[in-house]
């Protein structure tokens, strides 16, 4: 899989938009590129995946290059229980060990009040 | 509609004593999937497991540990003979189906292996 680059942290205030990016210049063709949270002491949460086209749904957007090498996510008024850390992976779509999840350190968004 | 269940979510163990942990997939869900986060790192794999098969291991230390996943009942992480070096968070996740893009992996909660 593919290798990412994320922040090692970021700040953003309640209510506003928080954007997360992540490189992931030498992403393949077939693989998507999937974020997952964890919110401190639990488990990881699935936020959002695509492939080449935005995706929205009721948590986030996703919003990848037209290139594909690098992502933003974005949730658009964080709230304080959005403070986590913030994983982007990239996987191939089927075969393989495609279920191995690789979670790099991500991101720690913090929401201040 | 319960998610992943896992338990117990705190383990105390002294070194030398076995650690089963355990996890119950989400209803409808027939994969199962291990994972270990040490303190200050990422999540890494360990395990793959479909009802009564394992599917894949590579991740699981070669010694004292083994998993399992029989037709009735959840899956079982087992740890013998424990050292301080496995204490951490032990993660389940589930999943419905492998190899598909909208497959996502649904966590439980953990269980948290401290070793004295």
């Amino acid at each position: 899989d593919a290798k990412t680059t994320q922040p090692t942290s970021m700040d953003c205030a309640e209510g506003r938009a928080a954007n997360l990016p992540c490189n992931h210049s030498t992403i393949s063709g077939n693989e998507y590129v999937y974020w997952y949270r964890q919110i401190h002491s639990q488990g990881p949460q699935y936020i959002i995946h695509g492939l080449k086209n935005n995706e929205t749904n009721e948590m986030a957007s996703l919003i990848i290059t037209e290139d594909r090498k690098s992502s933003t996510l974005i949730l658009p008024h964080a709230t304080l229980r959005d403070t986590a850390v913030y994983y982007c992976i990239v996987r191939v779509n089927s075969g393989g060990s495609n279920y191995k999840l690789t979670f790099g350190k991500g991101t720690l968004l913090t929401v201040n009040p | 509609n319960a998610g992943v269940m896992q338990n117990p979510r705190h383990l105390v163990r002294r070194r030398g004593q076995e650690a089963r942990l355990r996890c119950s997939p989400m209803k409808g869900h027939s994969h199962v999937y291990w994972y270990r986060q040490l303190p200050e790192e990422g999540l890494k794999f360990m395990v793959y497991l479909q009802k009564e098969n394992i599917i894949d291991e590579s991740g699981m230390p070669k010694e004292r540990f083994s998993a399992e996943f029989p037709k009735e009942g959840p899956s079982i992480l087992r740890i013998q003979q424990v050292v301080r070096g496995d204490s951490a968070a032990y993660f389940c996740a589930s999943s419905m189906d492998r190899g598909r893009s909208d497959n996502e992996q649904f966590f439980g909660p953990g269980t948290r292996l401290t070793v004295l």
